[in-house]
């Protein structure tokens, strides 16, 4: 079946812009995470979706990022005001279920550059 | 504070040879997972083996294998038979029961010679 599907592969903007990223989950997964990754660096963890739930948002670095998931689905993280330490890829994940104990699968990512 | 360490930035081995990648971890739960994931060029997180905190048997997965230490807090990923393929950067994670997120360690790219 299809996998997570994230667009766009790459976005170019300038400082000062506001970008949103999209993140479709395989179908039927009630779980979805965004994660950010640096330039060789590990993955850090952004935001989690389950079902209903509120979301936790711990890791979310500024009041610039917000994430929602319409009807428990696709979900779209936008930055607003980038800022050059915003250029990472950004990578979404989705499981069966929530918690910890589920292993997540990822899509392939949006690589974004802030000029 | 959960955390996932990995002391090893880079390693290469040659092909058909045996590698292993160090990982450990701390964490106060006792309700926890332990994963290596692997990531090509092509970004793509790709699953490669899971632990179950609770389980003393190691996981394998075809040549992929772990050492999981409980006490030592320690789990490292063994690689057999290397294959080109194999060339990754690879990703050691703890999945806690109590929360949704992963923590990842800071990779270890890993390199197959021919």
């Amino acid at each position: 079946g299809a996998g997570v599907s994230q667009s766009p592969s790459n976005k170019v903007t300038e400082k000062g812009k506001d970008v949103e990223l999209r993140c479709d989950p395989i179908s039927g997964h009630t779980a979805l995470y965004w994660y950010r990754q640096s330039l060789g660096q590990g993955l850090e963890f952004l935001i989690y979706f389950q079902g209903n739930s509120a979301p936790d948002k711990s890791g979310l670095p500024s009041d610039r990022f917000s994430a929602e998931r319409t009807g428990g689905s696709v979900s779209t993280l936008t930055i607003q005001r980038t800022q050059q330490e915003d250029s990472a890829v950004y990578l979404c994940a989705s499981s069966p279920e929530g918690g910890g104990l589920q292993p997540q699968h990822f899509g392939d990512g949006t690589r974004l550059s802030i000029l | 504070a959960q955390t996932v360490t990995q002391s090893q930035p880079e390693m290469s081995v040659q092909e058909a040879e045996t590698v292993t990648l160090s990982c450990t971890y701390d964490t106060s739960e006792n309700n926890y997972y332990l994963f290596w994931y692997k990531q090509p060029p092509s970004r793509q997180m790709i699953l490669v083996i899971r632990q179950e905190a609770y389980k003393q048997q190691n996981a394998t997965e075809n040549r992929f294998s772990v050492n999981f230490q409980k006490a030592a807090k320690s789990f490292s990923l063994k690689i057999s038979d290397s294959q080109l393929g194999d060339t990754a950067m690879y990703f050691c994670a703890l999945g806690s029961g109590n929360t949704g997120k992963l923590i990842f360690g800071q990779g270890t790219t890993l390199q197959v010679k021919p």
